[in-house]
């Protein structure tokens, strides 16, 4: 069984703080990695696809970096605004186009 | 990238209906989709992909003949949860592969709940 785990499953984040939280996988039979956003009431939406050890992509205030050798995954909020909250999704691809999920860190953002 | 539209987006029914959910690909010609269900505080979990012309791959575990799956064109996969029960109420939501290494698009999902 290839578990991925997100931590923390929630937090909650002050209005204009920045945050972090991390999704762990085994390090072995890697392919690539993704992010997602999900918001209720809505699709989950594609943040970042990473493949590369060292590997690091940022959109808008949201960037993730990757560590394909020790097995993790960061993904970072700078300047957390109300609309950043959301749950959000690790899933890995270990090479047959399958993902298998986290089950997701929930991120409120306290005006 | 692609739009995904999945329909119902909540169904309520009695037990030992059949139910019907819809994903279609609305502007990417979909050659392979994804089901998923999630069950309260677990992960998404994929149940089946779905390939357009041949029959669906499932995952273990999944009876095949509970969940019919059919991808008969590149815009349309339909799965139906057969004579359902209290225990199939879940949350089942579709997606769309990407191509090479291109996130995969969802469906808004569907709240199957089965009284």
């Amino acid at each position: 069984i290839l578990n991925v785990e997100q931590s923390p499953q929630s937090l909650h984040v002050q209005e204009g703080d920045s945050t972090n939280f991390t999704c762990s996988f085994p390090s072995s039979n890697f392919y690539a990695l993704h992010w997602y956003r999900w918001e209720t009431a809505k699709s989950p939406e594609a943040l970042f696809v990473m493949t590369l050890n060292g590997d690091e992509k940022k959109k808008g205030r949201i960037s993730a970096t990757l560590n394909t050798k020790e097995g993790y995954s960061y993904l970072y909020i700078k300047g957390s605004q109300p609309e950043d909250s959301a749950t959000y999704l690790c899933a890995l691809n270990f090479g047959n186009e399958k993902l298998t999920f986290g089950t997701g860190t929930r991120l409120t953002i306290i005006p | 990238g692609a739009v995904v539209s999945q329909h119902p987006s909540w169904v309520i029914c009695k037990s030992g209906t059949s139910v019907k959910i819809e994903c279609r690909s609305l502007d990417f010609q979909a050659t392979t989709m994804f089901w998923y269900r999630q069950f309260p505080k677990q992960s998404l979990m994929l149940m089946a992909t779905s390939n357009e012309g041949s029959k669906a791959t499932y995952e273990q575990g999944v009876e095949k003949d509970k969940f019919l799956i059919n991808h008969a064109s590149l815009t349309l996969s339909t799965l139906t949860v057969t004579s359902a029960h209290p225990e199939d109420s879940s949350f089942y939501i579709c997606s769309v592969q990407g191509m090479g290494d291109q996130p995969q698009h969802f469906g808004d999902g569907t709240r199957l709940s089965i009284l």
